[in-house]
């Protein structure tokens, strides 16, 4: 079955850190740019970060920038985003996504892992 | 960033009836290569997001053909020709011909 699994949210207090992965099943993983996108509780979508097939590229969203590293690990065709330095406004379901162009065509979503941010 | 404004934010609407839903941009979506670079999304409660359109007008693998996209620049809109109950849902404009991509706030599509 194709499918993302996402594990590794959980609740943190401001500053702290976790790290999220994502297991992804049923395609070929290093063929696909790959992506985080979050969802606030009762929000809308917030694009996160992307990483290219081979991850010799990432970009993220300004208010991680610094804070947040996207990684892969295609040989355990895994998706990682580790969060240090985090915020309240960080608080969101974290979807892990593929996509079939780099920026677009998120075709195949997760059902998320959520994270929240509270003292 | 980009930002997106969809509207109505919210939709009732009777089955069998069309439903139109608009996504305007704070500036153009129109690539140099001629494309406009915009993504249609809908969540079903409880649910993640699934893809329904792309570039504006072409429809994800297996999205019925009662969905379809259109516009250019900074106007765009999703139009269901007969709404189904199954078509429940919050549908979501995104841009992508600036990084970072941005999403519009949503619409709630709902069943009389």
């Amino acid at each position: 079955e194709v499918e993302l699994v996402e594990s590794g949210g959980g609740l943190v207090q401001p500053g702290g850190s976790l790290r999220l992965s994502c297991a992804a099943s049923g395609f070929t993983f290093n063929r696909y740019w790959m992506s985080w996108i979050r969802q606030a509780p009762g929000t809308g979508l917030e694009w996160v970060a992307n990483i290219k097939e081979d991850g010799s590229e990432k970009y993220y969203v300004d208010s991680v920038k610094g804070r947040f590293t996207i990684s892969r690990d295609n040989a355990k065709n895994s998706l990682y985003l580790q969060m240090n330095g985090l915020r309240l406004e960080d608080t969101s379901l974290y979807y892990c996504v593929r996509s079939q162009a780099a920026d677009y065509k998120y075709d195949l979503w997760g059902r998320g892992t959520q994270v929240t941010v509270s003292s | 960033d980009i930002v997106l404004t969809q509207s109505p934010v919210s939709l009732p609407v009777t089955p069998g009836e069309p439903a139109s839903i608009s996504c305007r941009s704070s500036q153009s979506l129109l690539h140099s290569n001629g494309n406009n670079y915009v993504d249609w999304y809908v969540q079903k409660p409880g649910k993640s997001p699934q893809f329904l359109i792309y570039l504006t007008s072409n429809r994800a693998p297996g999205v019925p053909d009662r969905f379809s996209g259109s516009g250019s620049g900074t106007d765009f809109t999703l139009k269901i020709s007969r709404v189904e109950a199954e078509d429940v849902g919050v549908y979501y404009c995104m841009q992508a011909v600036q990084t970072p991509n941005t999403f519009g706030q949503g619409t709630w599509l709902e069943i009389k």
